[in-house]
């Protein structure tokens, strides 16, 4: 079973700024098997990249997804207040999906 | 649009079985090649993978940490698939979500629409 390690924990940043969030997998993993998730109280998850690149339908430019292998980075160009959540990246195998532990992103 | 409802019984006595239910609207469930999940969140904790169905109902995959006691169903003539989790514990308490899984050739794999949730305590 794949163990998805989110880093940071927790990201202190203010509005403007640039966050980057990292997803390493225990081992080698598809990319079209890791997506991003936006998670903010008593809302349902929101589905941010899929494939480990691609926009979902609706999500804004400044949201991206990048790596390969075991190493994946979320990046948030520049925060808009809207975007303080706790994001989580998930694994989808071959009969098991996983997901990290969540980075959660708070304001400075 | 696509729609997920969860519904339960909120409050579960321990060693008793949890059963939930995700009324699916805007689309059927057996339509495309699908597969349909449940995830929870547990008190200050993360998003845990619980099960998925797929295929109609004919091939089920169940977290390794759960599997002894969770099954999972489709009903397609009520657009609903169900979880139903026994011999609950407060480790159990937690809000449950349903999911559609959904894959595409070009973005992979996700879940893309996501119930609102539905928060099950887990008391005597």
């Amino acid at each position: 079973e794949i163990v998805l390690t989110q880093s940071p924990g927790t990201l202190s940043l203010s509005p403007g700024e640039r966050a980057t969030l990292s997803c390493r997998a225990s081992q080698s993993v598809g990319s079209n098997y890791l997506a991003w998730y936006q998670h903010k109280p008593g809302q349902a998850p929101r589905l941010l990249i899929s494939g480990a690149s691609s926009r979902a339908t609706g999500i804004p430019d400044r949201f991206s997804g990048s790596g390969s292998g075991t190493d994946f980075t979320l990046t948030i160009s520049r925060l808009e207040p809207e975007d303080f959540a706790v994001y989580y990246c998930q694994h989808f195998g071959t009969s098991v999906a996983t997901f990290g532990q969540g980075t959660r992103l708070e304001i400075k | 649009q696509l729609q997920l409802q969860e519904s339960g019984p909120g409050p579960v006595k321990p060693s008793e079985t949890l059963s939930l239910t995700c009324t699916v609207s805007g689309g059927s469930i057996s339509s495309g090649s699908h597969c349909w999940g449940w995830i929870r969140q547990s008190p200050g904790k993360g998003l845990e993978w619980i099960a998925s169905i797929c295929n109609s109902g004919s091939t089920t995959y169940y977290n390794p940490s759960l599997r002894n006691r969770v099954t999972m169903s489709v009903d397609t003539s009520k657009n609903q698939f169900s979880v139903k989790l026994s011999s609950v514990t407060a480790a159990d308490a937690a809000v449950y979500y349903c999911a559609r899984r959904y894959y595409h050739t070009l973005t992979g794999y996700s879940f893309d629409y996501w119930g609102q949730g539905t928060l099950v305590t887990v008391s005597s």
